[in-house]
């Protein structure tokens, strides 16, 4: 079993839609969350962490439940420029090194 | 610098040949990760280095793969032998130390032929 599962895409929606990713991850000593963004052919960039108590950005949400080692990220009211792939991220232990999901790809269309 | 700088952007080499990829993390960075994404897939961990010493370099797949950064700035990945598999595309990221967010370089495209 992979460490970090994303739903598999690609996610193809109209703007104005609302779009949720899901995420799972296999170990329970995994202490910090996060959503990367990446563009293609570009590098991730950090969408935002992922708290327990759930977080929002703007049109961004994201939720962590530890118990059933889930996190989801919501995005509502899309736009064009919100097309990327989104990577979910868990860190395991203190030492630092992220652990990356394969990806899920969102294509936003007019 | 202002940002996470990598050289070079593209290498092309010929299989067997040797490899170095340049990596300048922010400054004030004690923390920087190398790792390698291949199309269709998620970043994938190599080595992580706190200051000068690697802490973590589980994630290089054989002892071809090498990387060090003396002065605890700059940090070099080195791979000797080059093979087909290893075209990929190298990241480079700094973070001011565990669990912390990071910032990507751009990455190297490195193209084994």
């Amino acid at each position: 079993r992979k460490e970090v599962e994303q739903d598999p895409g690609p996610f193809n929606v109209p703007e104005g839609a609302t779009v949720a990713f899901n995420c799972t991850y296999s170990n329970s000593a995994s202490q910090s969350f996060f959503w990367y963004r990446q563009d293609c052919r570009k590098e991730p960039k950090l969408l935002m962490s992922v708290y327990s108590s759930g977080n929002e950005d703007g049109r961004f949400t994201a939720q962590l439940n530890r118990a059933s080692q889930y996190i989801s990220l919501l995005i509502r009211d899309s736009k064009l420029s919100d097309s990327a792939t989104y990577l979910c991220v868990v860190n395991i232990g203190s030492q630092g090194n992220l652990i990356f999901g394969k990806g899920t790809k969102l294509s936003v269309k007019p | 610098g202002a940002g996470v700088s990598q050289t070079p952007s593209n290498k092309v080499t010929e299989k067997g040949k040797y490899v170095e990829l340049r990596c300048d993390p922010i400054s004030g960075h004690t923390a920087l990760y190398w790792y390698r994404q291949s199309l269709g897939q998620g970043p994938e961990f190599l080595i992580y280095f706190q200051g000068t010493g690697a802490a973590d370099d589980s994630g290089l797949p054989n002892d071809r793969f090498f990387a060090v950064r003396p002065e605890g700035s700059v940090s070099t990945l080195k791979i000797q032998r080059t093979e087909r598999g290893d075209s990929a595309v190298y990241l480079c990221a700094s973070s001011l130390g565990p669990n912390q967010g990071y910032t990507f370089g751009s990455g190297t495209r490195l193209t084994v032929v």
